[in-house]
């Protein structure tokens, strides 16, 4: 696709539900970030994924939360006995390989998928 | 410490002027800056990416970057409207290319 895709762009839950976030990245991205923006703060990193492997899932956290990319491409989050402290947007990014001497190291990111846990 | 640090802001400047937003970070290693824009309700975009020492310019922004200093800031020259926005400093403590460090964020508003 031409941008990052990211659904459900709202997912209301309840506490102790578990839920899953989709990401979908540009065409020919190998890298895969997962954020966390809560509001009035900037995105905090939590998972980056270099093709299929999670290359740095220091930013997880807890075991509540795991991420896949099965594949290479699209990525889904998944969090386990939500809490109301997981209401945050969840922001997917993705960027050319990090290690290709052209990447700028730019992200592009997706519009997000809002996550509120009542 | 944080790691990255914006003032808390918010910024209000005239049409016209010049916007000065600054950010200061903790990791003396870290190798590149990014400074990106985030509009209301929007995802965060990039606006100017600097591994060196010294300004670069892109149109009416130009970044700066002091290492000694651990110091990077973003110019808006000819402030617009359309510039309201909030600006995320962000940092890779990498230099992998594969983590970005953000700040908080700084919320800039142009008056017409």
């Amino acid at each position: 696709g031409a941008g990052v895709s990211q659904t459900p762009s709202n997912k209301v839950t309840e506490k102790g539900k578990y839920v899953e976030l989709r990401c979908d990245p540009i065409s020919g991205h190998t890298a895969l970030y997962w954020y966390r923006q809560s509001l009035g703060q900037g995105p905090e990193f939590l998972i980056y994924f270099q093709g299929t492997g999670a290359a740095d899932d220091s930013g997880l956290p807890n075991d509540r939360f795991f991420a896949v990319r099965p594949e290479g491409s699209v990525s889904t989050l998944k969090i386990q006995r939500t809490e109301r402290g997981d209401s945050a947007v969840y922001l997917c990014a993705s960027s050319h390989n990090p290690s290709d001497y052209s990447n700028t190291g730019e992200l592009f990111f997706g519009e997000g998928s809002r996550l509120t846990v009542l | 410490q944080k790691e990255v640090e914006q003032n808390s802001g918010p910024l209000s400047v005239p049409e016209g002027a010049i916007a000065s937003l600054n950010c200061t970070y903790s990791d003396r290693g870290s190798q590149s800056f990014f400074w990106y824009r985030q509009y209301s309700g929007k995802s965060p975009e990039l606006i100017m990416f600097i591994y060196s020492n010294g300004d670069k310019e892109d149109g009416r922004f130009t970044a700066q970057l002091n290492k000694a200093s651990q110091y990077v800031s973003l110019l808006i020259r000819d402030s617009q409207p359309s510039d309201s926005a909030t600006y995320l400093c962000a940092v890779d403590i990498t230099g992998a290319n594969s983590k970005l460090t953000f700040g908080k964020g700084i919320t800039l508003s142009v008056r017409p």
